[in-house]
This record gives structure tokens, C-alpha cells and sequence, in this order.
């Protein structure tokens, strides 16, 4: 089974603060995706990496950047914390683009105070 | 603009009754449609892929069907135990997949 693991379950940070989210999956996918979820909006494409060093920006890149130096790992970086992005975060894995199932790793319910 | 639309209230049912959810979208032309099961504070796990040339698409307990003309998507849970109580999620691929906002079922013993 693929298993995709998420550094932090729970996390809570400062404001302006650089927060670091970390994914790995270990059944050698391609792509790799950045979400956030939230009540009533359902989830939300951050960012998403189709191959190593690769990316590209989905519907809410503003106020994130992500790095993907080695093909299993795939990071989300939150150059300056804010309240609004205070969110469940899900990582996911996937043979193919948007015709493939994704895999999820558990989620990082991130808090900004 | 496109739209996704499944419904928010939940869905409340008796142990063994056939539970139906439904999936709506506007101006989308998805090749493929998805269906996931996601738990309170878990990720989605997939669960079922439709191609649009299929009409109907079985695993177990769990039946899909796919109207590319009603724009529809409709998912059976057969059977239905307490376990299956979870949110469910509709995805459409669509140069990207994107996701409804799901909708939460709750079978009663």
C-alpha cells in the first residue's frame, strides 16, 4: 500500500513566523500535490510537483512556496505565518496528474496564533 | 464558472438501507470522476475511479454511476453498516481534480 506520511500531525506557530510542513511517499510517484482544507471550502490546491525540482502553482499559491529536492519528499513552506493560514494541510501522491487516485497522508492541523 | 455541488446537510440512515449520495457540477467536462472516504482528522482515501465512457462502475458494497448529460455523478453504499459513516467526497478531473466539499453520512445502528 502507498503510505504518505506528514511530519506533524498537530503544530502550532507565531505569527511571522517560517513554518516548515514536511510529506514523504514511499511508492515512487511522480506527482505530489499541496492542500489545505477548510469547513465549507472544501480542499483546496496549494501547490503541486510533477517531477524533482519541478513546480507548479495551484489555485491559492499566495503566501507559500514548496521544495521538492528529492523525489519522494515534497515540503510546504509558509514564508511568514499568518492568522488566515491557520488550517487542516494534506499532502498527497499520484502516479498521474488528475486521472490517477491520489494518496493522502493524515493531515497537519496547523495553527497561527 | 464551474461548480461542484454536493450536499451539505448530512445524510442520516438505518443500518442495512442503501445510502445514495449525489454529485452535481456545472461547466465541467470531466473525462474521470473520483470518489473518496474521508474520516474526522484523516486524510481522503480513495475509493472509486469512473471513466465518462462508463456508466456504472462496482466495488463490494459500493456502486458508482456517471451521467455525463445530467452532469451527475451518484454513489451507493449497499448495506450500510455504521462504519461507513464518514464524509465522502466527490473529485472531478478536469485539467486538474478538484474537489466538492463532500458530504457527511451517518448510518444508526
Amino acid at each position: 500500500d502507498v503510505k504518505v506520511t506528514q511530519s506533524s500531525r498537530y503544530l502550532v506557530k507565531r505569527t511571522g513566523e517560517k513554518v516548515f510542513l514536511e510529506c514523504v511517499q514511499d511508492m515512487d510517484h511522480e506527482n505530489m500535490f499541496w492542500y489545505r482544507q477548510d469547513p465549507g471550502l472544501g480542499l483546496r490546491l496549494i501547490y503541486f510537483s510533477y517531477d524533482v525540482k519541478m513546480k507548479e502553482k495551484g489555485d491559492i499559491p499566495e503566501g507559500y512556496s514548496v521544495s521538492r529536492e528529492k523525489k519522494e519528499r515534497f515540503s510546504l513552506i509558509l514564508e511568514s505565518a499568518s492568522t488566515n493560514q491557520t488550517s487542516m494541510y494534506l499532502c498527497a501522491s499520484a502516479t498521474g496528474y488528475s486521472n490517477q487516485p491520489q494518496h493522502f497522508g493524515d493531515g497537519t492541523r496547523l495553527s497561527i496564533l | 464558472s464551474q461548480k461542484i455541488e454536493q450536499n451539505s446537510e448530512a445524510l442520516n440512515i438505518q443500518e442495512g438501507k442503501t445510502a445514495t449520495l449525489t454529485c452535481n457540477y456545472t461547466n465541467y467536462s470531466p473525462a474521470y470522476l473520483q470518489w473518496y472516504r474521508q474520516d474526522p482528522g484523516r486524510g481522503p482515501v480513495f475509493l472509486l475511479l469512473i471513466r465518462e465512457n462508463e456508466k456504472e462502475k462496482r466495488k463490494e458494497r459500493l456502486k458508482v454511476t456517471f451521467d455525463t448529460t445530467l452532469k451527475q455523478s451518484l454513489f451507493h453504499i449497499t448495506a450500510s453498516q455504521p462504519a461507513d459513516s464518514a464524509t465522502y467526497l466527490c473529485a472531478l478531473s478536469f485539467q486538474k481534480l478538484v474537489f466538492g466539499t463532500g458530504t457527511r453520512l451517518l448510518v444508526s445502528p
